[in-house]
């Protein structure tokens, strides 16, 4: 059963950037597209946005749009997710997962988170 | 704000059948599958329904999924102890091009 392996806790002062890491173990992400979703505390869950790296196509929440960066480096079967311009209010833990998709007319989309890393926290304090 | 509405708790006794719904509109739910992830505190979310009523495998089937026009449920027959989390619908969302998840509901076994 493949894992997804995150990077570490980060804190990070208001108006920083952080660049948080997804591996899969013993392998490399396939045909698969991988998303990211955040939960600050006391909050829901918040879809950040994915990329399918088969097409190297990135797709990315309305609210997110321009602050956050996710990309692949195939050659180390590796996902990343930057987020620049760090407030308080994301604080938070991000987590990846493994996502299925499909194409429509409209372009793609996602439908099923079913393989997750451990989370990375991430702190923003001055 | 999230675009699909979910009650915030549900409760019931163990053996008990709890439902939790979820309420979308027509650019998501009506249009798109859903999925419902179970989340423990300081665990990382599990997929327990995909494609509106779908199992993965290791997924008990006391868990299952419906849906009808934009709205869907998910219902827990034999509800037990570990099944206290909070647990999210989403959806794709054509006119945001983007998933969405619900608000989220708390269960609680009593």
């Amino acid at each position: 059963q493949v894992q997804l392996v995150q990077s570490g806790t980060e804190v990070k002062k208001p108006g920083s950037s952080v660049k948080v890491s997804c591996k899969p173990s013993g392998g490399s992400f396939n045909y698969d597209a991988i998303s990211w979703v955040r939960q600050a505390p006391g909050q829901g869950l918040e879809w950040m946005g994915g990329i399918i790296p088969l097409y190297n196509t990135a797709h990315y929440a309305h609210k997110l749009q321009g602050r956050v960066t996710i990309t692949t480096d195939v050659s180390r079967s590796t996902a990343y997710m930057e987020i620049r311009s760090l407030t308080s209010e994301d604080t938070a833990v991000y987590y990846c997962a493994r996502d299925a998709y499909g194409g429509n007319t409209g372009g793609y989309y996602y439908y099923a988170m079913d393989v997750w890393g451990q989370g990375t926290t991430v702190t923003v304090s001055s | 704000q999230s675009v699909l509405t979910q009650p915030p708790s549900a409760s019931g006794t163990p053996g008990q059948r709890v439902t939790i719904s979820c309420s979308g509109g027509g650019s998501n739910i009506g249009s798109n599958t859903v999925n419902w992830y179970q989340h423990l505190p300081g665990t990382a979310p599990r997929l327990l329904i995909y494609r509106d009523d779908e199992r993965p495998s290791g997924v008990p089937d006391r868990f299952s999924g419906s849906k009808s026009g934009t709205s869907a449920s998910l219902a827990i027959s034999g509800l037990q102890s570990e099944d206290e989390a909070d647990y999210y619908c989403a959806a794709w969302d054509d006119s945001l091009s983007a998933r969405v998840f619900g608000t989220g509901t708390k269960v609680a076994v009593l």
